[in-house]
């Protein structure tokens, strides 16, 4: 099973800064590796695709790329909107597998 | 526009069975792969279940294999999931989704199943 580590679990930012996840497979993966935002009460929504494909609506702050073992979502300039639950994913092996998930806070 | 319903959840006694439903609007089920994902309270997200476009490959999380089972009516344009021998550490939120090119594009809302005595 491909173990994903995603870091920091918590990133502490202001709206209008930079931030920078990063999810870690334990073998590779290639591209086939997934972005997905949670908010409170709500479920998953597709946010990155193939490790670098923006999926449809999603705004051009964000942003990502990898490939292999280790990849990063980055948010270029935060909205108060895009505080919320960031799980990587990949789709390379069964059995699918998650990432505990960065959960991103207004400092 | 696409939409996936899911429904069925609740409180059942460990050991109980349970039967989740999850309805599609907006596209051909028979046209996707289609999965189960769950999320226990306040923890990560867990891929359950698959099942292929034509219905001939089903695939199932080891945690769950012979216990929860992953089905669909094509007529019905509905999934479901078939629980049975719950366990207290079965209680989660089940999410249907719809698997494209390997990833999840769209999410039902979820159902929450508890599992207590």
């Amino acid at each position: 099973e491909v173990v994903l580590t995603q870091s920091p679990a918590t990133l502490s930012l202001s709206p209008g800064e930079r931030a920078t996840l990063s999810c870690r497979a334990s073998q590779s993966v290639g591209n086939s590796l997934a972005w997905y935002q949670q908010k409170p009460g709500q479920a998953p929504s597709l946010l990155m695709y193939d490790a670098s494909n923006r999926a449809t609506g999603v705004p051009a702050r964000f942003s990502a790329y990898g490939f292999g073992t280790d990849f990063t979502l980055t948010i270029s300039s935060l909205e108060p909107e895009d505080f919320a639950v960031y799980y990587c994913q990949q789709y390379y092996n069964w059995p699918i597998t998650f990432g505990r998930g960065t959960r991103l806070e207004i400092k | 526009e696409v939409q996936l319903v899911d429904s069925g959840g609740g409180l059942v006694q460990p050991g109980g069975s349970l039967r989740l439903s999850c309805g599609a609007s907006g596209f051909t089920l028979s046209s996707y792969e289609m999965s189960w994902v769950r999320q226990a309270p306040g923890k990560g997200l867990e891929w359950v279940s698959y099942i292929s476009t034509n219905g001939a490959t089903i695939r199932h999380a080891d945690s769950v294999r012979g216990r929860l089972t992953i089905s669909r009516d094509t007529t019905k344009n509905s999934l479901y999931l078939e629980m049975h021998s719950l366990r207290v550490d079965d209680t989660a939120v089940y999410y249907c989704a719809r698997r494209k090119n390997a990833y999840f594009d769209y999410w039902g809302q979820g159902t929450l199943v508890t599992v207590a005595s």
